[in-house]
């Protein structure tokens, strides 16, 4: 499976500031996906990042506040742009797996806004 | 669209007990089905799959049947074990390589 390096780890901010959420993985990969995990709550999937052309968005969720970068087929970033305390959950990256394998996930970004 | 729905938790079990845990989808076509588990401050990671009706996914003493007839993919486990406390999430996997996941259910072993 993949290796997905995600950084940082941990963080608190201050509601109206920006950050932004790295993810490398260890192999080329045409699609990232981007998740947000809420306290308490399931997985929802905010966008599908692929290398060369806009992120595809879910219902809910829009580029100005997440945008998203993909300049390659190893990186990915994620932005929370003028956080809220709402904001506060687990964001995670993943990839598919090769092979039929199902998506892999890496440990997650846990922010605290407030 | 697309839709998973799990039983509620947290669920608490003495240890030796038998689990399940329910999960139903709703689903056009095809789709994978899967369970990942989430140890406390831990990443998601897969813990079983199945890919048509019929199939067994199993891992560590878990066990999960893709039923097809009844739109359920549960989670069994004979014997659990304190170390088992997570929580855990079923999936499905559609034919655009998207998850969707249910709400998660938090297992906690009692010794």
């Amino acid at each position: 499976s993949a290796v997905i390096s995600q950084k940082p780890s941990r963080d608190i901010c201050q509601r109206g500031t920006s950050l932004t959420i790295q993810c490398q993985v260890d192999s080329q990969v045409t699609m990232m996906f981007w998740y947000r995990q809420q306290p308490g709550q399931s997985l929802t999937l905010i966008a599908t990042a692929n290398q060369g052309s806009e992120a595809t968005y879910e219902s809910g969720f829009v580029i100005d506040k997440f945008p998203i970068s993909r300049p390659n087929l190893t990186f990915s970033t994620l932005t929370v742009s003028n956080m809220s305390p709402e904001d506060s959950s687990i964001y995670l990256c993943s990839v598919p797996g090769t092979g039929g394998k199902p998506q892999h996930f890496g440990d997650g970004t846990r922010l605290s806004i407030l | 669209g697309d839709s998973v729905t799990q039983m509620e938790g947290p669920v608490t079990l003495s240890e030796e007990a038998f689990l399940t845990i329910n999960c139903t989808y709703t689903a056009t076509g095809y789709p994978s089905l899967f369970w990942y588990v989430q140890y406390p401050g831990e990443g998601l990671q897969l813990l079983l799959k199945a890919t048509k009706a019929d199939d067994k996914g199993s891992n560590k003493g878990f066990e999960a049947t893709y039923r097809k007839e009844t739109t359920s993919f549960h989670l069994e486990k004979g014997s659990v074990q304190v170390s088992d406390s997570a929580v855990y999430f079923c999936a499905l996997g559609n034919q655009g390589g998207k998850l969707i996941f249910g709400q998660g259910t938090e297992l906690s072993v009692k010794p």
